[in-house]
C-alpha cells in the first residue's frame, strides 16, 4: 500500500479565502487523484492530476475554483478559491499503486467554511 | 451515466453474524472492483480487490463477483462490533487513466 499524507489535517476558513491543500505520497506515482466527500454523502471526484500535464476536471468542477498542480511524481496540491459555506467538506487525496492499479487514499482535509 | 448502486442501509447484524453488502454497476465494461471500509471521521481504507469472476476470500473478507450480473458482493464472516462502518464499493476500468466510481456507501453496525 501507500502511505499519503496531507495538510491540514482540517482547517476553518472565512468565505471568499482560498486554502491550499497538500498531498505527499511515499512513492513516484503516475496518477494522483481529488475527491470531495460531504457530510454524509460518497466520494465524488473532482480531478484527475497527472505530472507535467493539466489536471482533468470531471463535470461540474472548474480550474478557476479547484486549481491543481503537479509539480513531480510524488506531490500534489488542490486550492479551493473563492470559499462559500457550500465548500465544506472532507477533501481526499488518492494515489494508484502497483498492478491493478488499486487507490490508497491520503487521510483527508477536513474544511469548515464560515 | 456510469453509475454503482449499493442496496439501502443501514444494516445491521449481531456479533458473530454473517453481514452480506451488495453492490450492481451498470458499465459492462468495468474491470476492477474495490471495497472499501470507512470509519466515521477517517479515509476510505482498502479492504478487498477483485477482478475476476468468483470468490475472492481474505481472511473474515469474502469478495463475490459476477460479471454477467453485474455484482460485487462483500460477505464478512463472524462479524465483529469493530466492523461497524461505512462499506463503499467501487468499480473502475483498467489503464493507466483508471478512476473510480463510488456507491453511496452502506453503513454496517455491528450488534454485541
Amino acid at each position: 500500500s501507500a502511505v499519503i499524507s496531507q495538510k491540514p489535517s482540517r482547517d476553518i476558513c472565512q468565505r471568499g479565502t482560498s486554502l491550499t491543500i497538500q498531498c505527499q505520497v511515499d512513492s513516484q506515482v503516475t496518477m494522483m487523484f481529488w475527491y470531495r466527500q460531504q457530510p454524509g454523502q460518497s466520494l465524488t471526484l473532482i480531478a484527475t492530476a497527472n505530472q507535467g500535464s493539466e489536471a482533468t476536471y470531471e463535470s461540474g468542477f472548474v480550474i478557476d475554483k479547484f486549481p491543481i498542480s503537479r509539480p513531480n511524481l510524488t506531490f500534489s496540491t488542490l486550492t479551493v478559491s473563492n470559499m462559500s459555506p457550500e465548500d465544506s467538506s472532507i477533501y481526499l487525496c488518492s494515489a494508484n499503486r502497483g498492478q491493478w492499479e488499486t487507490q490508497y487514499f491520503g487521510p483527508g482535509t477536513r474544511l469548515l467554511v464560515l | 451515466q456510469k453509475e454503482v448502486e449499493q442496496n439501502s442501509g443501514p444494516l445491521s447484524v449481531p456479533e458473530g453474524a454473517i453481514a452480506s453488502l451488495n453492490c450492481t454497476y451498470s458499465d459492462r465494461v468495468s474491470q476492477s472492483f474495490f471495497w472499501y471500509r470507512q470509519y466515521s471521521g477517517k479515509s476510505p481504507e482498502l479492504i478487498m480487490s477483485i477482478y475476476s469472476n468468483g470468490d475472492k476470500e481474505d481472511g473474515r473478507f469474502t469478495a463475490q463477483l459476477n460479471k454477467a450480473s453485474q455484482y460485487v458482493s462483500l460477505l464478512i464472516r463472524d462479524s465483529q462490533p469493530s466492523d461497524s462502518a461505512t462499506y463503499l464499493c467501487a468499480v473502475t476500468l483498467t489503464g493507466a487513466n483508471s478512476k473510480l466510481t463510488f456507491g453511496k456507501g452502506i453503513t454496517l453496525s455491528v450488534r454485541p
